[in-house]
C-alpha cells in the first residue's frame, strides 16, 4: 500500500495563478481531509469529505474548492492564488466505521509570490 | 478560533524527565487523538482515546480525557532526546470533522 499520496511535493505560483493539489489513498478509506499548516502553527482544516459524494467546509475554506472525484481521490483547487495561501498542505484520510486514526500524506509545500 | 488550545506552547526538559501537555476543546467529541510532528514533516499518530474512555496507555505515553472539562492531557514518561518534536491534539466530532490544537513544541535536552 502506498497509503496517502500527494502531488506535487513543491510548487511556486505567482499571485492570481490557479492550481490543483491532488491527493489519493489506496486504503479504501471513507473520509478525506485537506489541511494547511503555516509556520509554527497547528494544522487548520480547509475542507473535508466524510464520505464519497459529500464535501463540507472546515475552518478556513475561503479561496479554495474541493472535489471528491471518487472514493480514492480528493483534490484541492486554488482558483486565484494569493500570498496568504503560502503554506504546507496536508491531505489525510480516515477509515471511519469506528476506526479514527488519520493517515497523512507527505505534504505539498506551496509558495505564492 | 475553533481550534483546540494546547499548553504549554513550548516545553524544555532534560532527558529522563516527564513531559505533560494539555489540550482543551470546545465541542462534543467522538474521540481525541494525539499526533507527533518532526520539523514540519508529516504527522505520526500516537494514541487515540474515545469519548467514553478516561485514560489510555501506550508504551511511555499516557493520555487522559475529561469530557466534563473538555480537556485532555498527554504524559510522556522518561523522555528521550528523540522525543523532541511538536505534539498536537486532534478532536473529532460524530459528523467526522477534525480540529487540531495549536501544538506544544517539546525539546528534550540530552
Amino acid at each position: 500500500n502506498a497509503g496517502v499520496t500527494q502531488t506535487p511535493k513543491f510548487q511556486v505560483l505567482k499571485t492570481g495563478q490557479s492550481m490543483t493539489l491532488q491527493c489519493a489513498q489506496d486504503m479504501n478509506h471513507n473520509s478525506m481531509y485537506w489541511y494547511r499548516q503555516d509556520p509554527g502553527m497547528g494544522l487548520r482544516l480547509i475542507y473535508y469529505s466524510a464520505s464519497e459524494g459529500t464535501t463540507d467546509k472546515g475552518e478556513v475554506p475561503n479561496g479554495y474548492n474541493v472535489s471528491r472525484l471518487n472514493k480514492r481521490e480528493f483534490s484541492l483547487r486554488l482558483e486565484s492564488a494569493a500570498p496568504s495561501q503560502t503554506s504546507v498542505y496536508f491531505c489525510a484520510s480516515i477509515q471511519a466505521g469506528g476506526v479514527y486514526e488519520q493517515y497523512f500524506g507527505p505534504g505539498t509545500r506551496l509558495t505564492v509570490t | 478560533s475553533q481550534q483546540g488550545e494546547e499548553d504549554p506552547q513550548a516545553l524544555s526538559i532534560q532527558e529522563g524527565e516527564n513531559a505533560t501537555m494539555n489540550c482543551s476543546y470546545k465541542t462534543s467529541i467522538n474521540n481525541l487523538q494525539w499526533y507527533r510532528q518532526n520539523s514540519g514533516r508529516g504527522l505520526v499518530h500516537l494514541i487515540l482515546i474515545r469519548s467514553n474512555e478516561r485514560e489510555k496507555h501506550s508504551g511511555r505515553l499516557r493520555v487522559t480525557l475529561d469530557t466534563s472539562k473538555k480537556s485532555s492531557s498527554l504524559l510522556i514518561t522518561a523522555s528521550r532526546a528523540a522525543d523532541t518534536a511538536s505534539y498536537f491534539c486532534v478532536y473529532n466530532t460524530n459528523a467526522g470533522k477534525s480540529t487540531f490544537g495549536d501544538g506544544t513544541t517539546l525539546t528534550v535536552k540530552p
